[in-house]
């Protein structure tokens, strides 16, 4: 069963720019969540979906989106790039909603110069 | 409001020593579930082990152990012989039940397994 599948692996953007970051979850999960990594802030959840909803939102700007389609891939946005917004940036599936052990993709890393 | 410490940010070992990595939590609410995950080079997490805050029963699995101790919030992680494979960044995170499965990490700890 292929993982968690994330593109693309790194990324270069200047500020001001919007990205898109592409996940794949594990063939029948119907959850996924978005994290950012720094080495300044560690890791924060940015949002979590399931079945095309949006559950959870963590406290970024609205400047950060997400989408979830409905063979359960997933995209999340961030528009008007600051040099701040360049991190490693996580997504995990997992079957269900409640408490499951999270599978991680190998993230895409975004640097914004 | 929720919260994970992990105080130590950088742990240095020989091979074969054993090694326990420290996570302390915080929380008000009575269903919790805790979890470690590895973070190797290649940056994927790596789940290692659940526990839900109704068990308090100590787990092994391998050259693994987890305590947890919800009297001094605390679920520690202890690596048996510890081999040069196990150098990773180790990760606590916490989740507050319900319908989400939303973790708040810590800030983990760095795990050098010199051979």
């Amino acid at each position: 069963k292929a993982g968690v599948t994330q593109t693309p692996r790194y990324l270069i953007k200047t500020r001001g720019q919007q990205v898109t970051l592409s996940c794949s979850p594990i063939s029948g999960h119907r959850s996924v969540s978005w994290y950012q990594q720094t080495p300044g802030q560690g890791l924060q959840f940015l949002f979590e979906y399931f079945s095309e909803t949006q559950r959870n939102k963590g406290n970024f700007p609205g400047r950060f989106s997400g989408r979830q389609f409905s063979n359960s891939r997933s995209e999340m946005n961030v528009s008007t790039l600051e040099l701040g917004d360049s991190a490693l940036y996580l997504c995990a599936s997992s079957l269900r909603d409640n408490n499951e052990k999270l599978f991680f993709g190998s993230g895409t890393q975004l640097s914004v110069l | 409001a929720q919260k994970v410490t992990q105080a130590q940010t950088e742990i240095s070992v020989v091979e074969k020593e054993d090694v326990t990595l420290d996570c302390v939590y915080e929380t008000r609410d009575t269903t919790y579930y805790l979890f470690w995950y590895k973070q190797p080079p290649s940056g994927e997490l790596v789940f290692l082990i659940r526990r839900n805050s109704f068990d308090e029963q100590n787990e092994i699995s391998g050259r693994y152990s987890w305590n947890f101790q919800k009297s001094t919030s605390s679920f520690n992680f202890t690596i048996t012989a510890s081999q040069v494979v196990d150098s990773a960044v180790y990760f606590c995170a916490l989740n507050i039940g319900g319908a989400t499965n939303k973790l708040i990490f810590g800030t983990g700890t760095l795990l050098a397994v010199q051979p």
